[in-house]
């Protein structure tokens, strides 16, 4: 079955304590992207890649990182997570390299920093 | 930058009324546009899309034409029902993906 998986779905943390959200995608996509989801301020992106190794910011970059070492794999990394990162986050995949085409996304991790 | 503004929810309609939610966009070049639907619990998922002008995009009974004149990719649905309450995000999509703030439409019996 085609899908883009995250892990964990669901994540207490404490402030300050690194952590990372894996996401996996077994389409051969190109592009891959993170969004986070807050109330009243819809989708937010993070970052994306068009293709391994290539990777850029979106809207919301601070206080995270991504890297693109596979095709299959585009992991959020929270160094030092803080309560403002709380947040419901969302990984998606395009078949589009540029990212014109229809996205495909990821059941969503829900994060709590303390 | 890219934009795209959603009319504000929440939208509350008795089953088979006629639906629109107004979506409105400014970007550079020639995007494609989209709709997505996230059901409660869920994430985000494609319901329709038209990637050029005059292009009419549709799906479980929604569609949405593409107006390059208005800018505009205004969603509807001729007779709703209870299962379509979800939340309604209008997209575009040019390498840097901007989305709008939802809508969140609740249909009742």
């Amino acid at each position: 079955e085609a899908q883009v998986t995250q892990n964990p779905r669901y994540l207490i943390t404490v402030t300050g304590k690194k952590l990372t959200v894996t996401c996996s995608q077994n389409m051969n996509h190109e592009y891959m992207s993170w969004y986070r989801q807050d109330p009243g301020l819809g989708l937010r992106q993070i970052y994306y890649s068009m293709n391994v190794e290539v990777t850029d910011k979106g809207d919301v970059p601070e206080g995270y990182k991504v890297s693109r070492k596979e095709k299959r794999n585009f992991p959020l990394i929270l160094e030092s997570p803080s309560p403002n990162q709380t947040s419901l986050y969302f990984c998606a995949s395009s078949p589009s390299r540029q990212g014109h085409g229809e996205l495909f996304f990821g059941e969503g991790s829900r994060l709590t920093v303390l | 930058g890219n934009s795209v503004t959603q009319m504000e929810g929440p939208v509350t309609l008795s089953e088979e009324a006629f639906l629109t939610i107004n979506c409105t966009y400014t970007a550079t070049g020639y995007p494609s546009l989209f709709w997505y639907v996230q059901y409660p619990g869920e994430g985000l998922q494609l319901l329709l899309k038209a990637t050029k002008a005059d292009d009419k995009g549709s799906n479980k009974g929604f569609e949405a034409t593409y107006r390059k004149e208005t800018t505009s990719f205004h969603l509807e649905k001729g007779s709703v029902q209870v299962s379509d309450s979800a939340v309604y995000f209008c997209a575009l999509n040019a390498g840097k993906s901007t989305f709008g703030d939802g809508t969140t439409l609740t249909v009742k019996p």
